[in-house]
């Protein structure tokens, strides 16, 4: 599974956007880029998931670079809710189906 | 509403009382696991299971059973518990294998004196 690499912690001022990246230099080609949060002690949440193109929902926007090796998570009007750890995690699936969280983004909202 | 279950959510005990953390999922998923998070180390994965009366060990099974008698129920066994299995639980499930979007119930912290 290619490695992740993101910033320890963030500031996000409430109702802006919060911008998260992720590194994934070494992402293969049926590797998707998927990310949770975590809410402090809470289970992890899924959020979004893509492969190449641009993807959204009602929680967020991935942005994947088009040479896949790099993504950012944008949560459009950032609320104190919304202050978690975001983990961006690189997958082809598999038997196991085994989620590997690494360190993840400590995103603060600030009021 | 579609969610993952975990009782009970809090549960102290002592050393060799066997214990059992109940897991339900209302989505009709083929998939489940359970996962246990120590500060430091992550989430960690201690049985899966792809379907009914199918389980396999995570990375992390030693002290532990799992049954899947029925797709909706997914039980966690401490057989004999011990203070080093202390930790974080959460139960997750998917609606198949291969199915990275994964729905984790709320956790159960266990502690083990």
């Amino acid at each position: 599974d290619a490695k992740t690499t993101q910033p320890p912690s963030m500031d996000c001022a409430e109702g802006r956007a919060a911008n998260l990246p992720c590194n994934h230099s070494t992402i293969s080609g049926n590797e998707y880029v998927y990310w949770y949060r975590q809410i402090h002690s809470q289970g992890p949440q899924y959020i979004i998931h893509g492969l190449k193109n641009n993807e959204t929902n009602e929680m967020a926007s991935l942005i994947i670079t088009e040479d896949r090796k790099s993504s950012t998570l944008i949560l459009p009007h950032a609320t104190l809710r919304d202050t978690a750890v975001y983990y961006c995690i690189v997958r082809s699936g598999g038997a196991t189906n085994k989620l590997i969280f690494g360190t993840g983004t400590l995103l603060a909202v600030q009021p | 509403e579609a969610q993952v279950t975990q009782n009970p959510r809090y549960l102290i005990t002592v050393t060799g009382k066997k214990l059992t953390v109940t897991c339900s999922q209302n989505m009709n998923h083929e998939y489940m696991s359970w996962y246990r998070q120590d500060p430091g180390l992550g989430l960690r994965q201690i049985y899966y299971s792809m379907n009914v009366e199918a389980t396999d060990k995570g990375d992390v099974p030693e002290g532990y059973k799992v049954s899947r008698k029925e797709k909706r129920n997914f039980p966690l066994i401490l057989e004999s518990p011990s203070p080093n299995q202390t930790s974080l639980y959460f139960c997750a499930s998917s609606r198949w294998t291969g199915a990275l979007e994964q729905y984790f119930g709320p956790g159960t912290r266990l502690t083990v004196t």
